[in-house]
């Protein structure tokens, strides 16, 4: 059973178009992130929402939206893609606790995002 | 999906002790990244280690890489407050560095004043 689920894994796409990468994950968790993996490795974090609220918006273009229908799904649309968008993209979700302390965060597959 | 087994799950520490996390591998790690997460935040980037053997460190935090490149540990000298968080690893599957990166299961550090 998979936690945390992205789809596509894999995304190869055109210049200027508009794609949307989905994540869903299945523990319950009330908090889920999006990620951007830049070529140095390092992860910067784009969104965050805890029960479909957005609680961090990290400085992204507004190309980048995310949705949350539901606390178990987050999905991220990019319009008018960029060559600079090519990155891979992990969705991750953990356990809001309270101000008791951070929650571990389970990471997808990751989905490798190619630009033409 | 989650590859890399760290241990402890859970520490807790007295201020101004030392301590030690462990992240293993059955498999060569060609790149290791250790991240931490503060409460409310994203992943914090703290070190990077790809040649066996090799140890950064970086102001009371060393991490090192084992010579067989499938264990790294992050070690806090004198713990602070500051240091509570998750401690998470992550590693390249593959040589190149061009491969999305797997993630261990979290450490847990409380520090208690």
């Amino acid at each position: 059973d998979t936690a945390v689920s992205q789809t596509p894994k894999y995304l190869v796409t055109q210049m200027g178009n508009d794609k949307s990468i989905k994540c869903e994950q299945n523990l319950g968790h009330d908090t889920m992130y999006w990620y951007k993996q830049d070529s140095k490795k390092f992860l910067k974090i784009m969104f965050s929402y805890n029960n479909k609220e957005l609680i961090i918006n990290e400085t992204v273009p507004n190309r980048f939206s995310p949705k949350s229908p539901d606390k178990a799904h987050l999905n991220l649309h990019i319009n008018s893609l960029e060559l600079g968008d090519s990155a891979v993209y992990f969705c991750a979700s953990s356990q809001r606790r309270g101000l008791a302390g951070a929650d571990t965060q389970y990471f997808g597959p990751g989905t490798r995002l190619t630009v033409l | 999906s989650q590859e890399l087994e760290q241990s402890p799950q859970s520490l807790i520490v007295q201020e101004g002790k030392n301590l030690t996390i462990n992240c293993t591998s059955s498999k060569t790690l060609y790149g290791l990244y250790w991240y931490k997460q503060k409460y409310g935040e994203g992943l914090i980037f703290l070190m990077m280690l790809q040649k066996g053997g090799e140890e950064k460190s970086h102001e009371k935090i060393t991490a090192k890489l084992d010579e067989k490149k499938q264990q790294s540990s992050l070690h806090i000298t004198a713990s602070q407050p500051s240091h509570a968080g998750i401690y998470l690893c992550g590693a390249d599957p593959f040589p190149g560095g061009n491969e999305k990166l797997t993630f261990g299961t979290g450490t847990r550090l409380t520090i208690i004043p």
